[in-house]
């Protein structure tokens, strides 16, 4: 089974930087993805590591360190519209998602 | 718009009552999931589909009964349900259930049982 935890809620200031760690015990490791989602609305797709390393998309990068069982999303730059839930989750080697249970961005003007 | 439609968005159902929940996909897509989010809970994958057969069923009560007509329709079928099977009810696609393929999410359809 898979084990997945990050923070519950987080708060930051417009234009500021946020970081989102997510820990995770998994049975096997087949990619780690960090998806957003609007209250109401669908997760949509941020980010998908597989590798150790960052990477890195506009605003938003993601890392991964699987000797640790680690992973981070990094939001630079916060916007408004930056307010979301933010989910990690772990694939295994029978391909399927497991998710934690989300961390609550609030941005803050 | 993410290419994935669910139907209908809410939905209250008495215990006795029989609904369906449907999801379609237009990005060409073989594989479907239901997941369930409860409040402040983890997203429970539920069932999986892959070309049109069932290849995972999450220890789902019977109460819950997918059905996938095809690639690109897929229904979970309600009966008989209890207060704490309300939340709010996810569909996803992806090209394949394997490889490097992201699972592309609909809306979803929050759901009241009463």
């Amino acid at each position: 089974g898979q084990n997945i935890d990050q923070p519950t809620e987080m708060t930051a200031t417009e234009g500021a930087i946020v970081q989102i760690n997510c820990t995770y015990q998994t049975s096997g490791f087949n990619g780690l993805f960090w998806y957003q989602q609007h209250a109401g609305e669908a997760p949509t797709f941020l980010s998908y590591n597989v590798l150790d390393g960052l990477e890195e998309k506009g605003r938003f990068s993601s890392f991964l360190s699987r000797s640790k069982g680690y992973s981070y999303l990094l939001l630079k730059e916060l916007q408004m519209k930056d307010s979301a839930s933010y989910l990690c989750a772990v694939r295994d080697h029978d391909y399927k998602l497991s998710f934690g249970a989300g961390t609550t961005v609030t941005v803050r003007a | 718009e993410t290419g994935v439609t669910q139907t209908p968005r809410h939905l209250v159902m008495g215990m006795t009552n029989k609904k369906s929940l449907k999801c379609e996909q237009h990005l060409g897509h073989n594989a479907m999931y239901w997941y369930k989010q409860s409040a402040k809970k983890p997203l429970e994958l539920m069932f999986v589909y892959n070309f049109k057969e069932q290849t995972e069923n999450n220890s789902v009560p019977s109460r819950f009964s997918p059905e996938c007509p095809n690639s690109s329709h897929l229904f979970l079928h309600l009966h008989t349900l209890q207060p704490e099977d309300s939340a709010l009810y996810l569909c996803a696609s992806s090209q394949d259930r394997g490889g490097q393929e992201t699972q592309y999410f609909g809306p979803g359809t929050r759901l009241l049982v009463l």
